[in-house]
């Protein structure tokens, strides 16, 4: 199994909108409605943002979406914020378990 | 609120074998709601998934690994364990023990990581 790809990086203003995007194959996220997000900052756990393609944990800002086009799905974060500055990664099912290479957002 | 803590040596001799446990609180093991995973990221680098085992002890590893991994559950302990086989450098990452929900197929909470070394 091969990692997802995802931009190594990505940037916006505060108040903006970006679109992470994860691309996999027929064989992972195409295949599947079970793709996962995660955000890391520095030195810290990941914490999970989104599961199932687009449903949101309690507790987790409703500025985070997330969707899914054929054989890549999409992280938006809406309305920008600096604690928004780190890292993400999408994960999807796979018969195991397939994460992307992570991309680094900043908040100019 | 459940809580994942890894726990072992942070110092592996190449060629050995690396051993971590998990030890779970606030949640259980035997929850049939649940698989228990381990997750890896090399200093600098992006995540990977080693695998994760039911509380039946049915386990599925990530296939890069399945020949040097093995990764038990001890329901009496509320622990389970990660065992990678003769390791080398390019093993040293933070090892992640995580609660993986089985419908969501997705680690929904994450133990701190622990730093594994592979150094002689």
């Amino acid at each position: 199994q091969s990692a997802l790809t995802q931009p190594a990086s990505v940037s916006g203003s505060p108040g903006q909108s970006i679109t992470i995007s994860c691309t996999g194959t027929s064989s992972d996220v195409g295949s599947y409605n079970l793709v996962s997000w995660y955000q890391q900052h520095p030195g810290k756990a990941p914490k999970l943002m989104i599961y199932e393609g687009s449903k949101r944990p309690s507790g987790v800002s409703n500025r985070f979406s997330g969707s899914k086009s054929g054989n890549t799905a999409s992280l938006t974060i809406s309305g920008l914020q600096a604690e928004d500055e780190a890292d993400y990664y999408c994960c999807s099912y796979a018969g195991s378990r397939v994460f992307g290479g992570g991309t680094k957002l900043t908040v100019l | 609120q459940v809580q994942l803590q890894e726990s072992g040596p942070g110092l592996v001799k190449p060629s050995e074998t690396l051993s971590l446990t998990c030890t779970v609180s606030g949640g259980s093991v035997s929850s049939g709601s649940y698989y228990w995973s381990w997750i890896r990221q090399p200093p600098g680098k992006g995540l990977e998934w080693i695998g994760y085992i039911y509380y039946s002890g049915s386990t599925n590893y990530n296939p890069s690994l399945k020949s040097r991994v093995t990764i038990s559950v001890d329901t009496s302990k509320n622990q389970f364990s990660l065992k990678l086989s003769s390791v080398t450098a390019a093993d040293t990452a933070v090892y992640y023990c995580a609660r993986d929900v089985r419908t969501a197929m997705a680690p929904d909470y994450w133990g701190q990581g622990t730093l594994v070394t592979v150094s002689s």
